[in-house]
């Protein structure tokens, strides 16, 4: 089936330490999206890539980190320096130009040690 | 840049009865307008949308309708059932610049059987 996979779907991180988020999509769309969802927050733009070796910051980008080396994948950093990093975190994909529809992953629930 | 703006922040109905978001955006160069459904403990899912160029659109149970001399735009949900309870975001998206969604902070709507 085609879809957006996120993993793990709980991660735990300790003071000071990097962690990863995986968003693999296998629906051949060129844009990828991260989110951040906290209560009563809505949904934050973390990053966004509109094509492969490129991506642009979103409005909360500071202590985080991506890459998109490949089409199917947009791994996500948190990094030391976010000091808030407890949220839950949505993927998102689309087939980007003028398709504005997003599909979403099923998230990934971060939360400190 | 874009601001959306949705009220109630929580929605409590009876079931079979009538449900209304209602969201404002500020930016008039903004054309489309999706809506979202995200049940516990899963991602955001598209369930109907709307193009500036439309006043209403009808999906079975739902519909959206919009203003745009006023920019506001609404869900409706007839006949609730215990299924339709999720939090709902509405969104706008300005075609043309960078396709990326604005969201609004969304709605808690809970349905009582």
């Amino acid at each position: 089936d085609g879809g957006i996979t996120q993993s793990p779907k709980y991660l735990f991180r300790k003071e000071g330490q990097n962690v990863t988020l995986s968003c693999e999509q296998n629906l051949n769309h060129d844009a990828m999206y991260w989110y951040r969802q906290d209560p009563g927050q809505g949904l934050r733009l973390i990053y966004y890539s509109q094509i492969v070796n490129d991506f642009q910051k979103g409005d909360i980008a500071e202590g985080y980190s991506v890459s998109r080396e490949k089409k199917e994948s947009f791994p996500l950093t948190v990094t030391s320096a976010q000091k808030n990093p407890t949220a839950f975190y949505l993927c998102a994909s689309s087939s980007g130009g003028t398709n504005e529809k997003l599909f979403f992953g099923s998230g990934t629930q971060l939360s400190v040690l | 840049g874009e601001n959306v703006e949705q009220h109630p922040s929580t929605l409590s109905v009876q079931e079979g009865d009538s449900a209304v978001i209602k969201c404002t955006y500020s930016d008039s160069a903004s054309n489309y307008f999706p809506w979202y459904k995200q049940e516990l403990g899963k991602g955001p899912q598209l369930i109907i949308d709307i193009r500036s160029n439309v006043g209403e659109k009808k999906d079975q149970r739902i519909a959206v309708t919009l203003n745009k001399t006023a920019k506001h735009f609404s869900l409706h949900i007839t006949e609730t059932q215990p299924e339709d309870s999720a939090v709902y975001f509405c969104a706008a998206v300005r075609s043309g610049g960078s396709y990326i969604p604005t969201f609004g902070r969304g709605t808690s709507l809970i349905v009582h059987p």
